[in-house]
């Protein structure tokens, strides 16, 4: 089972800062990587695909980078909205696997 | 309106069976990949089961496997999960979604809450 640890758990910012958020994996896995935002009360929506790609609906502040084992969740200037809990998970094989998230939070 | 929605939660006793229902619209069912995730109070999300678009492909989590089953009704564009033996650890919100691709998540329903107590 591949593991996605996400660090920080927490992360404390003002709206307008830059937010980076990383997954790594325990094994490689290329780039079949997701990352989801979900807000309290609600399902998750998916964000990132295949590590990269903008899923639709979010805006260009929102992207994703990485391979390999190395991954990268960056929101350019936080808005109001975009405070929330992310998660990244993987599809490289089974079982597919989730991190434990990075709450993104109002400091 | 592309939509999923979830029924069939509710209470059930240690060790009883429930069967969850994910009623899909605005798409073709047939389609698509179809997969339940959960979410115990306050913790992150878990990846439960998939089945593929013809039914002959399944996966499930280890802590499920030999207890739930997973399937689909293409006629009615409907999604199942059976869950027997179950324990206080499979509390959680389970949430049914549509494959993008087969391990991505591109639609997801609002979910619904299975409580194991006595």
């Amino acid at each position: 089972e591949i593991v996605l640890t996400q660090s920080p758990a927490t992360l404390s910012l003002s709206p307008g800062e830059r937010a980076t958020l990383s997954c790594r994996a325990s094994q490689t896995i290329s780039n079949l990587l997701a990352w989801y935002q979900q807000k309290p009360g609600q399902a998750p929506r998916l964000l990132i695909y295949d590590a990269s790609n903008r899923a639709t609906g979010f805006p260009a502040r929102f992207s994703g980078s990485g391979s390999g084992t190395d991954f990268t969740l960056t929101i350019s200037s936080l808005e109001p909205e975009d405070f929330a809990v992310y998660y990244c998970q993987h599809r490289y094989n089974w079982p597919l696997t989730f991190g434990g998230g990075t709450k993104v939070e109002i400091k | 309106e592309v939509q999923l929605v979830e029924s069939g939660g509710g209470l059930v006793q240690p060790g009883g069976s429930l069967r969850l229902s994910c009623a899909a619209s605005g798409f073709t069912f047939s389609n698509y990949w179809m997969t339940w995730v959960r979410q115990a109070p306050g913790k992150g999300l878990e990846w439960v089961a998939s089945l593929k678009q013809d039914g002959n492909e399944k996966h499930y989590v280890g802590s499920v496997e030999g207890r739930f089953t997973i399937s689909g009704d293409n006629a009615k564009n409907s999604l199942l999960l059976q869950m027997n033996s179950l324990s206080a650890d499979d509390t959680a919100v389970y949430y049914c979604a549509r494959g993008l691709t087969p391990g991505t998540f591109d639609i997801w329903g609002l979910g619904t809450v299975v409580a194991v107590s006595s």
